[in-house]
């Protein structure tokens, strides 16, 4: 079935890297945008960036841009976020989804993964 | 960015109540807004593409309108399993941005 999973989480000091992974399953990979989305903890939702299916264009958002780097490998079906630098304010929840167009070309997350907590931290 | 704030920011009803959830946006965005559910320790879950299209195995009890600034979410009779926070979201501008959540809880 159509499926997300994140990986790639974990406890990392103010200033470090850390590397997410999110492998896709039960659909053509490369026919989609793919995001990151992240919730801190007891927070709502916020949009961190996108890339396209052939990888060409990408978005940020201006609170991780110049730290943060997307990626894909579409012979993998897996998607990357690179996060240096990283902050307190970093820590969260990060899922990857997918975003679908409809027929008026709307487009919505219409997959999730499970999510793959980040905590920045001393 | 465009802001979308939701009101109320929770509530607390019973089984069967009819319940409804209002997002607006800071400026016109026709009719590009989603929702999601959100159960606690999950991840979100499309409900609602584009104001009112009911996504594939939603329960018909969920229905959203609006256009332009002012959206609603319905819940005509809301079940056990409804209990949740609830997200809108809107794509008509960069960058997607969500309202803050409705928790919708047990009376």
């Amino acid at each position: 079935q159509v499926q997300l999973v994140e990986s790639g989480g974990g406890l990392v000091e103010p200033g470090g890297s850390l590397r997410l992974s999110c492998g896709a399953s039960g659909f053509t990979f490369s026919d989609f945008y793919m995001s990151w989305i992240r919730q801190a903890p007891g927070k709502g939702l916020e949009w961190v960036s996108y890339i396209s299916g052939s990888g060409i264009t990408i978005y940020y958002a201006d609170s991780v841009k110049g730290r943060f780097t997307i990626s894909r490998d579409s012979a993998k079906s897996s998607l990357f976020l690179q996060m240096n630098s990283l902050r307190a304010e970093d820590t969260a929840v990060y899922f990857c989804a997918r975003r679908r167009r409809n027929y008026d070309n709307i487009y919505a997350f219409d997959i999730w993964g499970q999510g793959t907590m980040v905590t920045v931290s001393s | 960015d465009i802001e979308m704030t939701q009101s109320p920011s929770s509530l607390s009803a019973s089984v069967g109540d009819r319940v409804t959830i209002t997002c607006r946006a800071s400026e016109s965005i026709n009719n590009y807004l989603n929702w999601y559910q959100q159960k606690p320790g999950r991840a979100p879950h499309l409900l609602i593409q584009a104001a009112s299209s009911l996504q594939g195995g939603a329960p018909s009890r969920f229905s959203g309108s609006g256009s332009g600034t002012d959206f609603t979410l319905t819940i005509s009779s809301l079940q056990p399993e409804d209990f949740a926070v609830y997200y809108c979201q809107q794509s008509f501008s960069f960058p997607p941005t969500f309202g803050q959540g409705t928790k919708v809880e047990i009376k």
